[in-house]
């Protein structure tokens, strides 16, 4: 079984520049979640999409974005990148809806670097 | 808001030696979730081990086990027969029981087992 895979591994990117990172989650899992994590803020939550419908969010600014397709997959949008937005960008999967009880499974992440 | 606190940023183990890694959390939730996830270098974050508040029994994966004390709020982790491959970053983390949670996570031990 594939696991959740995050493309691309790393990215470098100009201030200014808009970015999107994908993810594929583990086949019939329709939760996903993103994470950013950076060495002073540690591991955040941005969003959390089931069914193509984001039923939560983290506190970041209106620059961070996403979506989810039918098939599960999903996307998040960074505009106007800053240098703070430098960092690991971690997606997880989950085929348990109530509170996922820890089912998370985990992509190696794409590390974006603001330049 | 929930608040997860690892008070030892690094640790060190001879290998085959029993270690501790401690986590204290902070909710006014009832129903939720603690885990412990591990992060190695290729930085894909692994489920070890995860605890139901409801449960008074500790949850034990092989040579993981924990020591949840529900009223002191504390989650610590104990690693039996350390491994040169259990090097990594650890993370504890909570989750409230509804759908669509987000991980909250504390801001990780660095584990080095020495041979």
């Amino acid at each position: 079984k594939a696991g959740v895979t995050q493309t691309p591994r790393y990215l470098i990117k100009t201030r200014g520049q808009q970015v999107t990172l994908s993810c594929s989650p583990i086949s019939g899992h329709r939760s996903v979640s993103w994470y950013q994590q950076t060495p002073g803020q540690g591991l955040q939550f941005l969003f959390e999409y089931f069914s193509e419908t984001q039923r939560n969010k983290g506190n970041f600014p209106g620059r961070f974005s996403g979506r989810q397709f039918s098939n599960s997959r999903s996307e998040m949008n960074v505009s106007t990148l800053e240098l703070g937005d430098s960092a690991l960008y971690l997606c997880a999967s989950s085929g348990i809806d109530q509170g996922a009880m820890g089912g998370y499974t985990f992509g190696s992440g794409t590390r974006l670097t603001v330049v | 808001a929930q608040t997860v606190t690892q008070s030892q940023p690094e640790m060190s183990v001879q290998e085959a030696e029993t270690v501790t890694l401690s986590c204290t959390y902070d909710t006014s939730e009832s129903n939720y979730y603690l885990f412990w996830y591990k992060q190695p270098p290729s930085r894909q974050m692994i489920l070890v081990i995860r605890q139901e508040a409801y449960k008074q029994q500790n949850a034990t994966e092989n040579r993981f086990s924990v020591n949840f004390q529900k009223a002191a709020k504390s989650f610590s982790l104990k690693i039996s027969d350390s491994q040169l491959g259990d090097t990594a970053m650890y993370f504890c983390a909570f989750m409230k029981q509804t759908s669509g949670s987000r991980l909250t996570f504390g801001e990780g031990t660095q584990l080095t087992v020495n041979p």
